[in-house]
């Protein structure tokens, strides 16, 4: 159980370019789900926190009209990666927090974005 | 402050060894206490977790302690193989998680 997926796995795109990255728990709803951003060989940065239905709460230092992030349901969050740019370059990885797993949180595969 | 302190970042160990990642925080409010181990290419999973409320938990070949008073809690790994080589991260969780720098495990057959 507490299977968390993502889509797409990998993306190239042209500099300029919006993206979605979507995130979804499998098999358990997801009260809260936050986006991660990792860079080669360093540890996982915090990017924003999001409950079903609210706002997003993003951390110090995160362009919330650069990372636009949706949590329409209970089981989708998406994060939007408006007018990319290289240095957007990295990996997104999403975890999901439910009802039922209390404190744990269950990270997707990540997504690698490559903006050329 | 929040932060999470791991070490060794790198550890190097031969196929059977035992391997050991320590960690410390600084916030007493933490209760809970995650490991995730992540291949090259993909997300963290989860390995191990424990609670305040015990010092001790294995499954396994894992075992996490903690050590509340001390503020700093361990993984152990014995009888290493080569697909544990991953990096492993320590975290702690109070409104959020907050993770340590990771360490490098390579277990060498």
């Amino acid at each position: 159980g507490a299977v968390v997926s993502q889509h797409p796995s990998r993306v190239i795109c042209k500099s300029g370019t919006s993206v979605k990255i979507e995130c979804r728990s499998l098999d358990f709803q997801a009260t809260t789900m936050f986006w991660y951003r990792q860079f080669p060989k360093k540890s996982l940065m915090l990017m924003a926190t999001s409950n079903e239905g609210s706002k997003a709460t993003y951390e110090q230092g995160v362009e919330k009209d650069k990372f636009l992030i949706n949590h329409a349901s209970l089981t989708l969050s998406t994060l939007t990666v408006t007018s990319a740019h290289p240095e957007d370059s990295s990996f997104y990885i999403c975890s999901a927090l439910g009802a039922g797993t209390r404190d744990t949180q269950y990270f997707g595969p990540g997504t690698r974005l490559t903006v050329l | 402050g929040e932060n999470v302190e791991q070490h060794p970042s790198t550890l190097s160990v031969q196929e059977g060894d035992s391997a050991v990642i320590k960690c410390t925080y600084s916030d007493s409010a933490s209760n809970y206490f995650p490991w995730y181990k992540q291949e090259l290419g993909k997300g963290p999973q989860l390995i191990i977790d424990i609670r305040s409320n015990v010092g001790e938990k294995k499954d396994q070949r894992i075992a996490v302690t903690l050590n509340k008073t001390a503020k700093h809690f361990s993984l152990h790994i014995t009888e290493t193989q080569p697909e544990d080589s991953a990096v492993y991260f320590c975290a702690r969780a109070g409104n959020m998680l907050t993770f340590g720098g990771g360490t490098r495990l390579m277990v060498k057959p």
